[in-house]
């Protein structure tokens, strides 16, 4: 069955250091997305990309954030200058996109685990 | 704004009894709703998802119903098992996935 693909699993980082977190979607899906988790906290929308442009973007994607889709295959979040409070579980997800997003079904990856120090 | 709203946070049962998990929702206007697992420190495994037109949606041992006009969706657990001990969590779409803050379940031997 086919599924969604992040790498690395786990990144640790130091404070004001860039990182790229990577994902491989399902590949005829067109939607992807990025959320992410803080320890103990609820699991929240980051931004979301479609057609090669953001669709939708949250109050925490601030400049720091940006989303690329480099290839035919890859789609990757970047932070610029990771904070301390960076530090989260990173997950992608993608979906069909015959519908409007809020008709499918989005398949998520493994997640990336972020520690900034 | 949906918001999303899990009951309750934690519960911890015996093996093999059956147990409900409880999801309401302040905006009644979805199309569907989705029931994920959590591991602890793992990724989100879907477990099922009740489109708008269905009332229940079954998967083995698990029993998702979704009432829309109450804002309310319910995850029926059967004969739990120490394997079903994870966090459970409930999702709508509006443009993304609005979750709850999940209901941690611990299933005793």
């Amino acid at each position: 069955e086919p599924e969604v693909t992040q790498t690395p699993s786990h990144q640790v980082t130091q404070m004001g250091q860039e990182v790229i977190l990577r994902c491989v979607p399902i590949s005829n899906h067109l939607y992807f997305y990025w959320y992410r988790q803080i320890l103990g906290q609820k699991v929240e929308f980051l931004v979301s990309f479609y057609n090669n442009e953001i669709s939708e973007k949250s109050e925490i994607f601030d400049d720091q954030f940006s989303v690329e889709r480099p290839d035919g295959s890859n789609f990757t979040l970047k932070i610029r200058s990771t904070k301390l409070e960076d530090s989260a579980m990173y997950f992608c997800a993608s979906s069909e996109g015959r519908l409007a997003g809020e008709q499918e079904t989005q398949y998520f990856g493994p997640g990336t685990r972020l520690l900034v120090l | 704004k949906q918001e999303v709203t899990q009951i309750p946070a934690a519960l911890s049962v015996p093996e093999g009894e059956n147990l409900v998990l409880n999801c309401s929702f302040t905006d009644s206007a979805i199309y569907n709703l989705q029931w994920f697992r959590q591991d602890p420190g793992k990724g989100l495994t879907s477990l099922l998802l009740i489109q708008s037109s269905q009332r229940e949606q079954t998967s083995g041992r698990l029993n998702a119903s979704l009432d829309k006009s109450s804002g309310r969706s319910t995850l029926y657990i059967a004969a739990s098992q120490p394997g079903d001990s994870a966090t459970y969590l409930c999702a709508v779409p509006t443009s993304k996935l609005v979750f709850g803050a999940g209901t941690i379940l611990r299933v005793k031997s």
